[in-house]
């Protein structure tokens, strides 16, 4: 059972922007940097922010993210087809001492 | 730029132990962070266990009986293993490493384990 909660499924057209949030605590959210990742299903997943709004090496700046407390938010302006994938957010839990991924969210173009 | 690639058996019978091993090429294990994950069919994502270059460990409080992670520095790998498997480990592994307790920055190919009689 995840301690990280995502909507399940978010859409919308071509051009156009989604929000993804992540909810947690302030054992994990609260107090520690948050990551997302994105999987197109059967292929590994793959890191698109880390540190609450860092992109690594050859992500687009189409793909933002934000903290705020205890939830955290991944942004996707100018939807592509080819972003139709599942999304995760992940930190580490400092009252666990696990990392934990949220629940998920799948992206559909419409 | 950190590539990691995955091996180890693919098919078990129930009570048996998982062994996979992860390969770390263009890195180094020094201040590093080595996990495993995995993923049941059509599940969501697991945390499995990491350890850090000094060979300290943390597992998932669900598994932790059950899991053990290890690290061979002298051949840049590290590996996982989880005893007495049943049908509810049946998923697709993942060996993924950060530089940080809170990212993971790198992710092996992936290695489907069935667990099955």
């Amino acid at each position: 059972q995840s301690v990280l909660t995502q909507p399940p499924s978010v859409s919308a057209a071509p051009g156009q922007r989604v929000t993804i949030s992540c909810s947690g605590s302030s054992s994990n959210i609260g107090n520690n940097y948050v990551s997302w990742y994105l999987q197109i299903p059967g292929t590994a997943p793959k890191l698109l922010i880390y540190e609450n709004n860092k992109r690594p090496s050859g992500i687009p700046d189409r793909f933002s993210g934000s903290k705020s407390g205890t939830s955290a938010t991944l942004g996707i302006t100018g939807l592509q087809t080819g972003d139709e994938a599942d999304y995760y957010c992940g930190t580490w839990d400092s009252s666990l001492s696990a990392y934990v991924f949220g629940t998920g969210t799948n992206v559909t173009v419409l | 730029q950190v590539q990691l690639q995955q091996w180890g058996a693919g098919l078990l019978k129930p009570s048996e132990t998982l062994s996979l091993t992860c390969g770390v090429y263009g890195g180094s294990f020094s201040g590093n962070y080595w996990s495993w994950i995995r993923q049941p069919p059509g599940k969501g994502l697991e945390w499995i266990g990491k350890i850090n270059h000094r060979g300290s460990t943390n597992y998932n409080p669900s598994l932790k009986s059950r899991v053990t992670i290890l690290t061979d520095m002298s051949k840049n790998q590290f590996s996982l293993k989880l005893s007495s498997v049943t049908a509810a480990d049946t998923a697709v592994y993942y060996c993924a490493s950060g530089d940080s307790e809170d990212t993971q920055h790198y992710w092996g190919q992936g290695t489907l384990v069935t667990v099955s009689s």
